[in-house]
């Protein structure tokens, strides 16, 4: 079980759009700490995606983009290619469990 | 550019030890504090310690303490994670990751992760 909680799957049709969401609690999200996402394609390692709730690192499509609110966020993909196929993690900071770093379960994302 | 490259994973007994290794560069290492992350198979990630950059703060996951400890040597640009009294639930791709704050507490996000490193434990 997760400490963050997002949807098993998604899916959508190339030049779709698609969302995640990442819920939290008070002790995460709901506490003000930031969300970050990663991608993590096929068999690869997991690359930074957003950082900051809404940040793109060097590189990253403006096709991502994230956003946070309350004790949620999402992440949404415009414009779906087969190559963003993957499973894509939220992650935060928790002021209060044993782990200091909090992923969600990770979310399948399938283009048709 | 920078490269994470991890290494020491292998099938070892539960009970045993094993002591992996992230080899660092493209950067200046000792500016930043680095983690541990690990996967197993088919499961998400799960965030295991994070070392500051001078070493002096270290911070672990309850269900590793006491049998987990980061270390790193700024001179070889290493960091490492030894791993006693493994259990067959510490089965995981483990990731070296790159903490992205400089000469801080840290910032609690990785901007770069190792390929990883596949530790086995068996019974």
């Amino acid at each position: 079980q997760s400490v963050l909680t997002q949807p098993p799957s998604v899916s959508g049709a190339p030049g779709q759009r698609v969302t995640i969401s990442c819920t939290g609690t008070r002790t995460n999200i709901g506490a003000g700490y930031d969300v970050h996402w990663y991608q993590q394609l096929p068999r690869g390692a997991p690359k930074l995606l957003i950082y900051g709730n809404s940040n793109r690192p060097s590189g990253v499509p403006d096709r991502f983009s994230g956003s946070k609110s309350g004790t949620s966020a999402s992440l949404a993909i415009t414009g779906l290619q087969p190559e963003d196929e993957a499973d894509y993690y939220c992650q935060s900071y928790d002021s209060f469990l044993s782990a200091d770093v909090v992923f969600g379960g990770g979310t399948k994302l399938t283009v048709l | 550019q920078v490269q994470l490259v991890e290494s020491g994973g292998g099938v070892v007994q539960a009970g045993g030890s094993l002591r992996v290794s992230c080899a660092a560069s493209g950067f200046t290492f000792s500016s930043f504090g680095f983690h541990w992350v690990r996967q197993a198979p088919g499961k998400g990630l799960q965030w295991i310690a994070f070392i500051w950059y001078d070493g002096s703060e270290k911070r672990y996951v309850d269900l590793v303490k006491g049998r987990f400890t980061i270390s790193r040597d700024n001179a070889k640009n290493t960091v490492y994670l030894q791993m006693d009294s493994l259990r067959q639930e510490d089965t995981a791709v483990y990731y070296c990751a790159k903490d992205a704050g400089p000469l801080s507490s840290g910032w609690y996000y990785f901007d770069y992760l190792g390929q990883g490193t596949l530790v086995s434990v068996s019974s």
